[in-house]
C-alpha cells in the first residue's frame, strides 16, 4: 500500500482530456512539492512535471500539474496514443523521512 | 547531456551481496543529490535511498526495508554512485535505477538511468 494514493487505471479516447489524482497527507504533499513521472512500456521513468506545475523543456504543454492542500493532479489534454503509459506522482515525506511514490496509474488510450 | 549508466546487476542467492555502480556524465557530479529507486517486476516505483551533495556533506538516507542492509556511497573523482547490497532477500528482486536530482537546489528526481536487474533467488 503506497503512502500516496493514485487510481490504478484511467482511460480516454484520442483527443479527450483525462485527469489523474494523487492524494497524500500533511507530512508529504501538504508540505512538499509534487513531481510526476511517465513510464512508457519497457523503459525507465521520465520526469513529466516538477514542483507541482512546472514542465521540463521538451514536455508538451498538453501535460499540466496542480496541487491543492494534500492532493495533486496531473491533467492530460488532447490525448494521443503515445500517451499510453504508467504515471507516478512523488513527494518527500517528513514523517517517514523518505521519498514516496504513488502506486501508479495505468493510462489506456482507447 | 546528462547520462547515468548502471552496472553490476545479476543473480544472487538469498543472504548474498551485490554492488551496483552508476557512471555519471554530463554534469558536475558533486553538486547533485543522487538517489537509487527500484521497481519489482510488474510493480510500481520504490525509493531505496539517497546521498546528498558535497555542500551537504554527502549524508545519506534510506528507506525502511533496506536500512541496515544497503549502503549508498559515491566516488566524486570517478563520477560514480554505488549501492552496496548485503543480506539480500527475495523481495529485493527488482530493476534498480540510478537517478539525479532535477537541479542543484530542486531535490526531486529529474534524470534516470536505464536500470539494472537484480534477481535474488535460490
Amino acid at each position: 500500500q503506497s503512502v500516496l494514493t493514485q487510481p490504478p487505471s484511467a482511460s480516454g479516447t484520442p483527443g479527450q482530456s483525462v485527469t489523474i489524482s494523487c492524494s497524500g497527507v500533511s507530512s508529504n504533499i501538504g508540505s512538499y512539492t509534487v513531481n510526476w513521472y511517465q513510464q512508457l512500456p519497457g523503459t525507465a521513468p521520465k520526469l513529466l512535471i516538477y514542483s507541482n506545475d512546472q514542465r521540463p523543456s521538451g514536455v508538451p504543454d498538453r501535460f499540466s500539474g496542480s496541487k491543492s492542500g494534500t492532493s495533486a493532479s496531473l491533467a492530460i489534454s488532447g490525448l494521443q496514443s503515445e500517451d499510453e503509459a504508467d504515471y507516478y506522482c512523488a513527494a518527500w515525506d517528513d514523517s517517514l523521512n523518505g521519498r514516496m511514490f504513488g502506486g501508479g496509474t495505468k493510462l489506456t488510450v482507447l | 547531456e546528462v547520462q547515468l549508466v548502471e552496472s553490476g546487476g545479476g543473480s544472487v542467492q538469498p543472504g548474498g551481496s551485490l554492488r551496483l555502480s552508476c557512471a555519471a556524465s554530463g554534469f558536475t557530479f558533486s553538486d547533485y543529490y543522487m538517489d537509487w529507486v527500484r521497481q519489482a517486476p510488474g510493480k510500481g516505483l520504490e525509493w531505496v535511498g539517497r546521498t546528498r551533495n558535497r555542500a551537504n556533506s554527502y549524508t545519506t538516507e534510506y528507506a525502511a526495508p533496506v536500512k541496515g542492509r544497503f549502503t549508498i556511497s559515491r566516488g566524486d573523482s570517478q563520477n560514480s554512485l554505488y549501492l552496496q547490497m548485503n543480506s539480500l532477500k527475495t523481495e529485493d528482486t527488482a530493476v534498480y535505477y540510478c537517478t539525479r536530482s532535477i537541479t542543484t537546489t530542486t531535490r526531486g528526481i529529474g534524470y534516470w538511468g536505464q536500470g539494472t536487474l537484480v534477481t535474488v533467488s535460490s
